[in-house]
Order: C-alpha cells, then sequence, then structure tokens
C-alpha cells in the first residue's frame, strides 16, 4: 500500500450539494494527519489538522478511521469558492510535523 | 504580515546551466523546508532546516541538488547543472516551533522552473 493514498477525481459536484473523499495511509502508528487545500497554479494552504477522531470547521468536516486507517473529508453546502485539489497530508514517521507525506490530491470542481 | 517570498517566480533555463532559487522563510520561524511538486510525483520533501542546520536531506535527487540556509532569513536551492526532467514547481515552507517539533507549515507561491 502507499504511504498515503487518493482518488485523483475528478470530482464534479453541483454547487449547494454534499462531496465527501477519502484517503487512505499506510503507517498505522501515524498520530496526526491534516487536509490541505491546493488552488490552480497556487501553493498548498492548510484546511483542517485532525488529531483525534475528527474535526469540523463550518461546512467542513474531517473524520478518522483508525481501524481501516481512513480519512475522510466531507463539505457540506459546497460553493464555487470550494473548487480545489484536497491534498491528504500524514508525518512520514508517524509523528512530528517536520516531514510530511503528501497525498497526489482529489481534485474538486463546484458546477454552478 | 508577509508570508514565505519566493524568487523568482518564474526560471526558464537551458539544460546545463545553473539554476538558484531563493525562499525567505516568515520571521521568527524554526524551520524551513524545500519541495518539488510535479503532476506525475507529486509533492515531494527535498530538505528541510532547523535553525539554518540541515536536519534531512534524503529527498535531494542528486549531487546536482544543493541547499543552503546562511541565516535565519534566506535559503536557497541551487542545481547545477540543470536537466529537462528537473522542470516542476518549487515550493519553500516555513514552520514555527512547538514543544513537539514543527508546527503548521506554511508555503510560499513557488518557483515554476522549465529546463530546455
Amino acid at each position: 500500500r502507499k504511504e498515503v493514498e487518493q482518488d485523483p477525481g475528478p470530482f464534479n459536484v453541483p454547487e449547494g450539494a454534499t462531496v465527501a473523499f477519502n484517503c487512505t495511509y499506510s503507517n498505522s502508528a501515524s498520530q496526526s494527519f491534516f487536509w490541505y487545500r491546493q488552488d490552480c497554479r497556487k501553493e498548498p494552504k492548510l484546511l483542517m489538522s485532525v488529531y483525534s477522531s475528527g474535526n469540523e470547521d463550518g461546512r467542513f468536516t474531517a473524520q478518522l478511521n483508525r481501524a481501516s486507517q481512513y480519512i475522510s473529508l466531507l463539505i457540506r453546502d459546497s460553493k464555487l469558492s470550494d473548487s480545489a485539489t484536497y491534498l491528504c497530508v500524514v508525518p512520514t514517521r508517524g509523528f512530528g510535523n517536520e516531514k510530511l507525506t503528501f497525498g497526489t490530491g482529489t481534485r474538486l470542481t463546484i458546477i454552478p | 504580515d508577509a508570508g514565505v517570498i519566493q524568487s523568482p517566480r518564474h526560471e526558464v533555463t537551458e539544460m546545463g546551466q545553473e539554476v538558484t532559487l531563493r525562499c525567505k522563510p516568515i520571521s521568527g520561524h524554526d524551520y524551513l523546508f524545500w519541495y518539488r511538486q510535479t503532476m506525475m510525483r507529486g509533492l515531494e520533501l527535498l530538505i528541510y532546516f532547523n535553525n539554518n542546520v540541515p536536519i534531512d536531506d534524503s529527498g535531494m535527487p542528486e549531487d546536482r541538488f544543493s541547499a543552503k540556509m546562511p541565516n535565519a532569513s534566506f535559503s536557497t536551492l541551487k542545481i547545477q547543472p540543470s536537466e529537462p526532467r528537473d522542470s516542476a514547481v518549487y515550493f519553500c515552507a516555513s514552520s514555527p516551533r512547538t514543544s513537539g517539533g514543527a508546527d503548521t507549515q506554511y508555503f510560499g507561491p513557488g518557483t515554476r522552473l522549465t529546463v530546455l
């Protein structure tokens, strides 16, 4: 299994809909997880951190399933501005934020 | 508050030429990271520094690549000689320190390198 694996998409979703995508990781010792957002031709930016079972921030919910080793990102009431690539990120060594392994990203397009 | 600054933003060069990419981290951040992003391989960590000292350069692809951090506000990534397969977007990121090590990484806008 790859260290971090994501469905590349693209996900084309109508505005206002709910969309979810998963990320699987191989290191069962991983303690922290991150979702980064990357707009086209821009730099990645931290969207959410996940340290326990999950995290919620407005329309965004990240959930962690340690038994199955996957993290999900749920976006409710999607906006046109949510169109971006979402990168799943896991500490390379399972701990510490110095060395991060980035997934190749899931591309999301919100359709008017 | 200024974020991570990178220069140049775009670089087009010919195979065999030396390329130098520059980065100014966010003031007060202890960690600095260099990444490379390509369509095929995604975002890969090349090297990172803690308090100006290189800690892990295992991601540096080969001896043609070198990185330095002479002081807390400046770092360079040099490729000599450059090859077409080095074409990619190179990101610099910096991070403050917490009790557990590095915190959130903040990325610069990147340098888009094309080697002809």
